[in-house]
């Protein structure tokens, strides 16, 4: 079967850190995708973690473990306009989202 | 075009009706994906195309639904007998070569909002 689970609602203050998890189980695995979704928007694409390992882009980063079937997301320096619902997805030869982490950020 | 694009971006319709949901891809894309997400959930995959044909269409729910691409382009959703449950946001995504194991990003559209009374 297919399972993406990631928390439901995470809060945080502006400034913070936030750490967003991800654990999967899918029959075939190529590499996790985050996006992140604004309300009523199109999700708009974070990154991909394929290898083993933590990837840094800006204030966000990426980490997987393909032995665990875990990933997380995370995001520093927190800004209001981070407030949005995040994707985690797992590449299956097609996307098997998650139901999505909604952040809120408070001043 | 600079994105994807979806066609209407709201569509209220009656029970029991036909509907047809448009998306254009980014120009020179050859992989596109239908999705649709209803509130508080991920998108939720409903099939995938490789240039003209359907390279997979599990997620379908039904043989209600059915879309087509026929010029490796601009594909079109269509929905049959429309129930309330088909109510959901569906979403377009196209991608450079739609190939596995590497990075090819989805491009996503804005959505279409079905609403079925």
């Amino acid at each position: 079967g297919q399972n993406i689970d990631q928390p439901t609602e995470m809060t945080a203050t502006e400034g913070a850190i936030v750490q967003i998890n991800c654990t999967y189980q899918t029959s075939g695995f190529n590499g996790l995708f985050w996006y992140q979704q604004h309300a009523g928007e199109a999700p708009t694409f974070l990154s991909y973690n394929v290898l083993d390992g933590l990837e840094e882009k800006g204030r966000f980063s990426s980490f997987l473990s393909r032995s665990k079937g875990y990933s997380y997301l995370l995001l520093k320096e927190l800004q209001m306009k981070d407030s949005a619902s995040y994707l985690c997805a797992a590449n299956t030869d097609k996307l098997i989202f998650g139901t999505g982490t909604r952040l809120q950020v408070f001043p | 075009g600079a994105g994807v694009s979806q066609t209407p971006s709201n569509k209220v319709t009656e029970k029991g009706k036909y509907v047809e949901l448009r998306c254009d891809p980014i120009s020179g894309h050859t992989a596109l994906y239908w999705y649709r997400q209803s509130l508080g959930q991920g998108p939720e995959f409903l099939i995938y195309f490789q240039g003209t044909g359907a390279a997979d269409d599990s997620g379908l729910p039904n043989d209600r639904f059915f879309a087509v691409r026929p010029e490796g382009s601009v594909s079109t959703l269509k929905i049959q007998r429309t129930e309330r449950g088909d109510s959901a946001v569906y979403l377009c995504a196209s991608s450079l070569t739609g190939t596995s194991g590497g990075v090819d990003e989805q491009f996503f559209g804005p959505g279409t909002r079905l609403t079925v009374l």
